[in-house]
């Protein structure tokens, strides 16, 4: 999974507070996902960008969650007045027209 | 909705051994399963795939078979060694998303 580079690797917010993740695939794909992992538990799809578009966000928590792939930069996962149940890590994962995905080292939110 | 039945949810085994860990999923358009492999603090990370039109896989110590039919899938890890205990996650295909199974801890003991 070396390539995909996720920041902050860990991030305390209070309750209320915003949390920005941010994501830079690896070098030459064009797809990215984001997903979250609870505590013992296996990854929940969230969402599925492209540059400059929202392909499915079917998994995505229907208030607070957004995600942006931009033209220029990382994408971003953003999650505002975090509560304690977001608390979770969370993994961007990118593809090429193959399919094959290959994940980053994850962010760890822990709210407070 | 889609979900993927993995099991054991945990497996010790004897340094030299065979691990054998068995996934049942439920969309059969899927073509695509992979296998990832996720230590503490760190990121699932990618270690065999299998698509529908092949039945079995191997990358040295690592082996995936694939029964369509049944929907079944299986990894299989030869000359288990200590370095090999982790926490390994099933997945396949459905639509644009990875289905993940809830994941298999791996102990392997010297």
């Amino acid at each position: 999974n070396a390539g995909v580079m996720q920041n902050p690797r860990h991030l305390v917010r209070r309750r209320g507070q915003e949390a920005r993740l941010r994501c830079s695939p690896m070098k030459g794909h064009s797809h990215v996902y984001w997903y979250r992992q609870l505590p013992e538990e296996g990854l929940k799809f969230m969402v599925y960008l492209q540059k400059e578009n929202i392909i499915d966000e079917s998994g995505m928590p229907k208030e607070r969650f957004s995600a942006e792939f931009p033209k220029e930069g990382p994408s971003i996962l953003r999650i505002q007045q975090v509560v304690r149940g977001d608390s979770a890590a969370y993994f961007c994962a990118s593809s090429n027209m193959e399919n094959t995905i290959y994940f980053g080292e994850g962010s760890w939110l822990t709210v407070v | 909705g889609e979900n993927v039945e993995q099991h054991p949810s945990t497996l010790s085994v004897q340094e030299g051994d065979s691990a054998v860990i068995k996934c049942t999923y439920s969309d059969s358009a899927s073509n695509y399963f992979p296998w990832y492999k996720q230590e503490l603090g760190k990121g699932p990370q990618l270690i065999i795939d299998i698509r529908s039109n092949v039945g079995e896989k191997k990358d040295q110590r690592i082996a995936v078979t694939l029964n369509k039919t049944a929907k079944h899938f299986s990894l299989h890890i030869t000359e288990t060694q200590p370095e090999d205990s982790a926490v390994y996650f099933c997945a396949f295909q459905a639509g644009t998303a990875l289905i993940f199974g809830k994941g298999t801890t791996l102990s392997v003991s010297s």
